[in-house]
């Protein structure tokens, strides 16, 4: 079983909504919970993490983690079509686990 | 902003070939890592290092060796390339376990 899980996608939106991405994870020892935002053909590139159970915001981002339910979630509001990347969650406790990545696209 | 560099970006190469792939950092960061990621695919650690002269395997078997002779350098070197290795390769580094920094990666083929 993977200690990351993630739906894979793709999630289609149109330009102006919310997307919400989740990731569930199984290992209680995490405690540093990521969001990486990969273009196509590109390195991955850190968008925001979050040091265990709370909410982070960071302008049209907003990160949310609950450690109870072992539930990872970003919302993206006012989603425009330069956001049309893969997500991927990932957590860490000491190494960083990966989830599969979720492809999101947001069409004009 | 991150200043992580990889070359060569893309290679094609034969079977039975050594290459070496570069990875470079100007941040000063102890930690450094390689994964494989095939398209659409996860990441998967295959090397990392935490600093100079140590070097560790990933959680992906790898027929790949890495060298961290300079803290700003950390090459992955295949000795003989087969068509099983084509795939793209990220160099990532940090100064945490969870805050990487990747490269533009390497897109490696090999025929």
């Amino acid at each position: 079983q993977k200690e990351v899980e993630q739906d894979p996608g793709p999630l289609s939106v149109p330009e102006g909504a919310i997307v919400s991405l989740n990731c569930t994870y199984s290992n209680s020892a995490f405690q540093y919970f990521m969001w990486y935002r990969q273009y196509s053909r590109k390195g991955p590139e850190l968008l925001m993490y979050t040091y265990s159970s709370g909410n982070k915001e960071d302008g049209r981002f907003t990160a949310q983690v609950d450690k109870s339910s072992k539930y990872i979630s970003l919302f993206i509001r006012d989603s425009q079509p330069s956001d049309s990347a893969t997500y991927l969650c990932a957590a860490s406790w000491g190494k960083l686990q990966f989830g599969a990545g979720t492809q999101v696209v947001v069409t004009p | 902003e991150a200043d992580i560099y990889q070359t060569p970006r893309y290679l094609v190469i034969g079977t039975g070939k050594k290459i070496t792939l570069e990875c470079s950092q100007t941040m000063g960061h102890d930690k450094m890592y390689w994964y494989q990621q095939d398209p659409g695919m996860e990441l998967h650690l295959i090397h990392y290092s935490y600093g100079v002269n140590s070097t560790e395997k990933g959680d992906l078997s790898s027929e790949s060796t890495v060298s961290r002779i300079r803290t700003e350098h950390f090459p992955l070197t295949l000795e003989s390339a087969r068509p099983s290795h084509t795939s793209q390769y990220l160099c990532a580094s940090s100064e945490t376990t969870y805050e990487q920094y990747f490269g533009p990666g390497t897109r490696l083929t090999v025929t």
